[in-house]
């Protein structure tokens, strides 16, 4: 059974710092590229970043290039999401996903970032 | 970025009815296209793959059909367990985009 845990959530002032990690059993980490999607509050889901199976290509959405960095630790089945100048409207229900032929076919639970001072 | 347009946002049903949605791409996207349920408080499920391929473990009264810009997911019979929300989601080019969801409500 392939499970997927986020942790590293919370509330933090804006201008801050957080980084999630996700980790992954039950599934052979190294073969799949991984990515981020998040729900702010009352929105849909919205895709933030993907990391290629060996890190060496990352996408990111637009409104976090520059301010999010993702990557990856295939010895130990993580993938990171470090989130750096964080504004309001980053707060949001953050997702860890599995990619499969370009889709998400598992998923975390989520963690929550909240952005506030 | 290719823009991802559901209707309707909700939609009222009853245990038994068949729903469908539709998802239509401001660009053709082949069929770059999933489907996913997604219930508050809960990890989203992937249904659709392709745009028709059913993802194992899901029921076969989920259908999707569609290629290039328009797309369909259909429920037949509606069960308890399927009032939710619903997104689809292009991956043809990055930004991967999702829908804005429409929501399945008891009537």
């Amino acid at each position: 059974e392939v499970e997927l845990v986020e942790s590293g959530g919370g509330l933090v002032q804006p201008g801050g710092s957080l980084r999630l990690s996700c980790a992954v059993s039950g599934s052979t980490f190294s073969n799949y590229w991984m990515s981020w999607v998040r729900q702010a509050p009352g929105k849909g889901l919205e895709w933030v970043a993907n990391i290629k199976q060996d890190g060496s290509e990352k996408y990111y959405v637009d409104s976090v290039k520059g301010r999010f960095s993702t990557s990856r630790d295939n010895a130990n089945n993580l993938v990171y999401l470090e989130m750096n100048s964080l504004r309001v409207e980053d707060t949001a229900v953050y997702y860890c996903a599995r990619v499969w032929i370009r889709t998400f076919d598992y998923w975390g639970q989520g963690i929550v970032v909240t952005v506030s001072s | 970025d290719i823009q991802m347009t559901q209707s309707p946002s909700s939609l009222s049903a009853s245990v038994g009815d068949s729903v469908t949605i539709t998802c239509r791409a401001s660009q053709t996207i082949g069929t770059y296209l999933s489907w996913y349920q997604h219930k508050p408080g809960k990890a989203p499920k992937l249904l659709i793959y392709g745009a028709s391929s059913l993802q194992s473990g899901v029921p076969s009264r989920f259908s999707g059909s569609g290629s290039g810009t328009d797309f369909t997911l259909t429920i037949n019979c509606l069960q308890p367990d399927d009032f939710a929300t619903y997104y689809c989601q292009q991956s043809y080019s990055t930004p991967w985009t999702f829908g804005q969801g429409t929501k399945v409500e008891v009537k």
